[in-house]
């Protein structure tokens, strides 16, 4: 596609459940981002793909967060047994290179 | 850790006023600095970036941002502002050999007509 794509746009899950956010970054870009954005906290770094590798997973909050990323292109960001906190909109980005990252629309979790 | 401040919250301005949004970071050595825009309801989109050589850099939209080394800052200004720039503004900070960036708070700019 010409941008990048994330699904679903909008969640609401209980407090407990599983949720599965998934990225799918425009063809080619080799590198894959996951922010998370709360309200009057800015963008807090999630994860950082390069490739199917993370040489960045500092940011995921918990083990309950997880992320996996295949044949260099979809991503899944995985947040188990999900808490009100993790209420945020979850942004994935990719890029070739850090001269420009392209944003996806984001997908709005609500947890209940 | 490197951190990104961004010292207005909320900004509102009426049309044609002049704009600057100030924002500092804390990391002493070479850093790559960006703004990034969102329009309400969309995604976020690069404004303008600096890497290096004219710390006066100029973006889209009649933006511009000016790299003070000694003062660790980054302030986007803009003279004379549009209904239009009504936006959620966020400063980004990347230290040069890591693949990620630093955000700011934000600044929720609204301009009224």
């Amino acid at each position: 596609g010409a941008g990048v794509s994330q699904s679903p746009s909008n969640k609401v899950t209980e407090k407990g459940k599983d949720v599965e956010l998934r990225c799918d970054p425009i063809s080619g870009h080799t590198a894959l981002y996951w922010y998370r954005q709360s309200l009057g906290q800015g963008l807090e770094f999630l994860i950082y793909f390069q490739g199917n590798s993370a040489p960045d997973k500092s940011g995921l909050p918990s083990d309950r967060f997880s992320a996996e990323r295949t044949g260099g292109s979809v991503s899944t960001l995985t947040i188990q047994r999900t808490q009100q906190e993790d209420s945020a909109v979850y942004l994935c980005a990719s890029s070739l290179s850090l001269n420009t990252i392209y944003f996806g629309e984001g997908s709005w979790l609500t947890v209940v | 850790a490197q951190s990104v401040s961004q010292h207005n919250h909320h900004v509102i301005l009426s049309e044609a006023a002049s704009l600057e949004l100030g924002c500092n970071y804390s990391y002493g050595g070479t850093v790559n600095l960006f703004w990034y825009v969102q329009y309400p309801g969309q995604h976020l989109q690069l404004l303008l970036k600096y890497f290096s050589g004219d710390p006066l850099v100029k973006g889209i939209k009649g933006f511009e941002a000016e790299f003070i080394k000694s003062k660790f800052s980054f302030n986007l200004r803009k003279p004379s502002v549009q209904w239009s720039d009504t936006a959620e503004y966020f400063c980004a900070v990347n230290i040069p050999g890591y693949s990620t960036l630093t955000f700011g708070k934000g600044t929720m700019l609204l301009v009224s007509p």
